[in-house]
């Protein structure tokens, strides 16, 4: 089942811009992990927040996350052309049972 | 290494064939994934298995029959296929129920 949602669905910026998403899901959760694919290759890991943890960085990344409303965002710094992907929340539940569920995803293009 | 295999990387199959998929990883994890994604859609959990037994299986249909031979190797047998599932499927594994997923790049499947 999708508990998470993303906005926007769609995102167009020229390089060298930051980039927000936005990820809103439903139940409590132990971790949100956000997720990076490119051209409908394999997903490729980018950060885990841990429900304990606000804010989280990893190089031109940056995570937030408030689970008061439930919430997170992924800003991209200084965007690239190779940053240009399709960028999934995921949410695990209030049990530890191995499933992720996916947000429907952010298609970010990076304009040269 | 933080690698996961998938082979083939493309198939085409008509709805009588029977043919499978493969996954390997070598980094220790005990929990191993299939699923499925269909174009501009985020990844479904198909089947999970933990310490090499199924634990989870999202009611996929009977004509997708998925094997663990060990803790490296995950397949997933196809037979008797329909055209509407065709799709990309990606393979992931874990250390843990709440762990980062490393994701193979996927078999893009074609069935006619």
């Amino acid at each position: 089942s999708q508990q998470g949602e993303e906005d926007p669905q769609a995102l167009s910026i020229q390089e060298g811009e930051n980039a927000t998403m936005n990820c809103s899901y439903k139940t409590s959760i132990n971790n949100l992990q956000w997720y990076r694919q490119n051209s409908g290759r394999g997903l490729v890991h980018l950060i885990l927040i841990r429900s304990n943890e606000r804010e989280k960085h990893s190089g031109r990344l940056r995570v937030t996350l408030d689970t008061s409303k439930k919430s997170s965002s992924l800003l991209i710094t200084a965007s690239r052309a190779a940053d240009t992907a399709s960028y999934f929340c995921a949410t695990d539940g209030p049990i530890s049972d191995y499933k992720l569920s996916f947000g429907a995803g952010t298609t970010v293009t990076v304009r040269a | 290494d933080t690698e996961v295999t998938q082979t083939p990387k493309h198939l085409v199959m008509g709805m009588t064939n029977k043919k499978s998929l493969k996954c390997e990883q070598h980094m220790g994890h005990r929990a191993m994934y299939w699923y499925k994604q269909k174009a501009k859609k985020p990844p479904e959990l198909m089947f999970v298995y933990s310490y090499e037994k199924l634990s989870i299986n999202e009611s996929v249909p009977s004509r997708f029959s998925p094997e663990c031979p060990n803790s490296s190797l995950l397949n997933l047998h196809l037979h008797a296929l329909q055209p509407e599932d065709s799709a990309l499927y990606l393979c992931a594994s874990s250390s843990g129920g709440t762990e980062t997923q490393y994701f193979g790049p996927g078999t893009r499947l074609l069935v006619l």
